[in-house]
């Protein structure tokens, strides 16, 4: 069974500092990835996916997230964090063949300070 | 915007007792689960539905849990006699095709005492 794994669990840094939070999976085969993320109070939405094509993909509010398939990785970036991107952040990942479950990964949480 | 609902926001309960937590998925969606997270872990896979039955379940999802899709809107969770452990936040969510986008509820936080 495929895993997911989020290395960073609580990430604390001032606006506009760079961010980046690391998500590693461990599946052979062709998988489409998303990051999901939850405000405070809020439910988990959608950040961003890849599915195929251009393995850069861009999100909601400047994120964006590398597939590096040779190292199993999808890890996010923002170049300039807002106090409003504290949140939880979570990495899943669905095989493409076979079980379409999302695994998730445990969650990074984020706190910005203004 | 359509959305994910679920009830209750909070349930606090007395081991043994019966739990039902339930969810208003996105009325043309056709993939319904539900996920958990032990406070501090990561988000769990209990179980998905699709056609009204059970498409896959985890090993979590043992015989105290149930879920049902009773009409034509609402899709529910039973937990038939709560243990410590079943103390989690549990997220309902639905999606419109297979391995697709998941919209999420607010979850439903339970406490066993």
């Amino acid at each position: 069974a495929q895993s997911v794994s989020q290395h960073n669990h609580h990430v604390i840094l001032s606006e506009a500092a760079s961010l980046e939070l690391g998500c590693n999976y461990s599946y052979g085969g062709t998988v489409n990835l998303f990051w999901y993320v939850q405000y405070p109070g809020q439910h988990l939405q959608l950040l961003l996916k890849y599915f195929s094509g251009d393995p850069l993909v861009k999100g909601i509010k400047g994120f964006e997230a590398e597939f590096i398939k040779s190292k199993f990785s999808f890890n996010l970036r923002k170049p300039s964090v807002q106090w409003s991107d504290t949140a939880e952040y979570f990495c899943a990942v669905t095989p493409s063949g076979g079980s379409y479950i999302p695994t998730f990964g445990r969650g990074t949480s984020l706190i910005v300070h203004p | 915007e359509p959305e994910v609902t679920q009830t209750p926001s909070h349930q606090v309960t007395q081991m043994g007792q019966e739990v039902i937590l339930r969810c208003v998925p996105i009325s043309n969606h056709l993939y319904f689960y539900w996920y958990r997270q032990i406070l501090g872990q990561k988000v769990e896979f209990l179980v998905s539905f699709y056609n009204n039955e059970i498409s896959e379940k985890s090993e979590i999802f043992d015989d105290q849990f149930s879920v049902e899709r009773p009409d034509g809107s609402n899709f529910t969770l039973k937990i038939r006699s709560t243990k410590l452990e079943d103390s989690a936040m549990y997220f309902c969510a639905s999606s419109e095709a297979e391995a697709g986008e998941l919209f999420f509820g607010e979850g439903s936080r339970l406490t066993v005492l």
